[in-house]
């Protein structure tokens, strides 16, 4: 199992450039989430997914689009990149038993992407 | 809003020491409550997962208690290595969603 990867892990990016940021997770998890994290503020929550095909936003979204077309895979976009997007961005996994059993909340996290927008 | 605060903000003990890092959070209807470890560069490593039922969890020289009424959580850490120089981070969970406090960074001076 490679659990979450993320791809890329570095990039620079100049104002007004998009990008996507790719997540994937081999665990078969039907949460996915998409967090930045910025030096001494810990992690906070962009946007995340309950299941396949369904998206929300979380506490910081604006500036961010997110997709979950296959269940493995989440996407984070960005249209038109801005300084204060720089940072690191972590993708995270969690699954939870819809019926019956132990619910299992344990988020897996990715090793990071480290953006730069200049 | 949730609100997650870690105190220390960081953290420097001679090597055998104990740790004691300390979590709080302002609203108390939470589903769990998360302890991390973040090494610098690196990804989170989940080191317990304490149920809103539950008191406390152990893991070897972890343990980590919850009271969720007054609303904090102390992860404790036996006989402290270099190793386990590290940030730590505290998370609770509502409805899906964790929020984070910005962690503890703790030195273990060898």
């Amino acid at each position: 199992n490679a659990g979450v990867t993320q791809t890329p892990k570095f990039r620079v990016l100049k104002t007004g450039q998009s990008m996507t940021l790719l997540c994937a997770q081999d665990m078969n998890h039907e949460y996915m989430y998409w967090y930045r994290q910025d030096p001494g503020m810990g992690l906070r929550l962009i946007h995340y997914s309950v299941g396949e095909g369904t998206t929300a936003k979380g506490e910081v979204p604006d500036g961010y689009n997110v997709s979950r077309l296959k269940k493995q895979n989440f996407l984070l976009g960005l249209e038109s990149a801005a300084p204060s997007q720089t940072s690191v961005y972590f993708c995270a996994s969690s699954y939870s038993r819809l019926a019956g059993g132990p619910r299992t909340d344990t988020q897996y996290f990715g090793p990071g992407t480290r953006l730069t927008v200049l | 809003k949730q609100e997650v605060t870690q105190i220390p903000a960081a953290l420097s003990v001679p090597e055998g020491e104990n740790l004691v890092l300390n979590c709080s959070f302002t609203d108390s209807a939470i589903y769990n409550l998360q302890w991390f470890r973040q090494d610098p560069g690196k990804g989170l490593t989940s080191l317990l997962l304490i149920q809103s039922s539950q008191r406390e969890q152990t893991s070897g020289r972890l343990n980590a208690s919850l009271d969720k009424s007054s609303g904090r959580s102390t992860l404790y850490i036996a006989a402290s290595q270099p190793g386990d120089s590290a940030t730590y981070l505290c998370a609770v969970m509502d409805d899906y969603k964790l929020s984070f406090g910005a962690g503890t960074t703790v030195t273990v001076r060898a």
